[in-house]
């Protein structure tokens, strides 16, 4: 399965919202029932961190300016309001059939 | 707390090998399925390998035939045997926990491998 994020560049202003789409070649709804589409945030230099499980659950500690919508074969994160510490690289990752990741957008303050 | 620490990379000739370790602490790996991921310089993530507790393994094909994920369950250890590596396998190697539903869920710092003559 491959996926598809867009932008790859976004430039955003602190306290404005953002948004990220994923795009998957197939559908990733799994023979049980759920859709194992995920979101993680890479800030520069550190592990990426898990944001977003099973398409709009947030993980732990993960505040809830972020959140997570879509269905079959498109889905999107949204951040409400950019703070500083939101820059970095987002990637959409499923794991409904082996596990891929999508090729990352990187957002940046304006 | 959850913790992971990866250790073993470095600089390996092409053709040759290296096992990459990831120590736990705060769970137990064998009641976990674990996860390995690398990261190209200046690349996306990609997956590389998982073992469930139950000890089922699963490999991208990018690395099948040339890798082993293991355990060592007295010492809490994840492992990555890297054999025949290649300039592509350079990257910052990543072990990750993952929960029942919630993949990736803790990471390491990472461990940098560099296959270069």
């Amino acid at each position: 399965i491959v996926m598809t994020q867009t932008p790859l560049s976004s430039p955003v202003t602190l306290g404005q919202p953002a948004s990220i789409s994923c795009r998957s070649s197939q559908s990733l709804v799994h023979s049980d029932g759920n859709t194992y589409l995920s979101w993680l945030h890479q800030r520069p230099g550190q592990p990426p961190r898990l944001l977003i499980y099973q398409i709009s659950n947030r993980f732990s500690g993960v505040p809830d300016r972020f959140s997570g919508s879509g269905a079959g074969t498109d889905f999107t994160l949204k951040i409400s309001r950019v703070e500083a510490e939101d820059v970095g690289v987002y990637y959409c990752m499923q794991t409904t059939q082996s596990w891929t990741f999508g090729q990352g957008t990187k957002v940046e303050i304006k | 707390e959850v913790q992971l620490v990866e250790s073993g990379g470095g600089l390996i000739q092409p053709g040759g090998s290296l096992r990459l370790s990831c120590a736990a602490s705060g769970f137990t790996v064998s009641n976990n399925y674990m996860s390995w991921v690398r990261q190209a310089p200046g690349k996306g993530l990609e997956w590389v390998s998982l073992i469930y507790s139950g000890g089922s393994t699963y490999y991208a094909d990018s690395v099948k035939g040339r890798f082993t994920i293991s355990r060592d369950n007295s010492k809490n250890t994840l492992y990555l045997q890297m054999n025949s590596l290649r300039a592509e396998d350079t990257a910052v190697y990543y072990c990750a926990r993952n929960l029942p539903v919630t993949p990736l869920g803790y990471w390491g710092q990472g461990t940098l491998v560099t296959v270069s003559s």
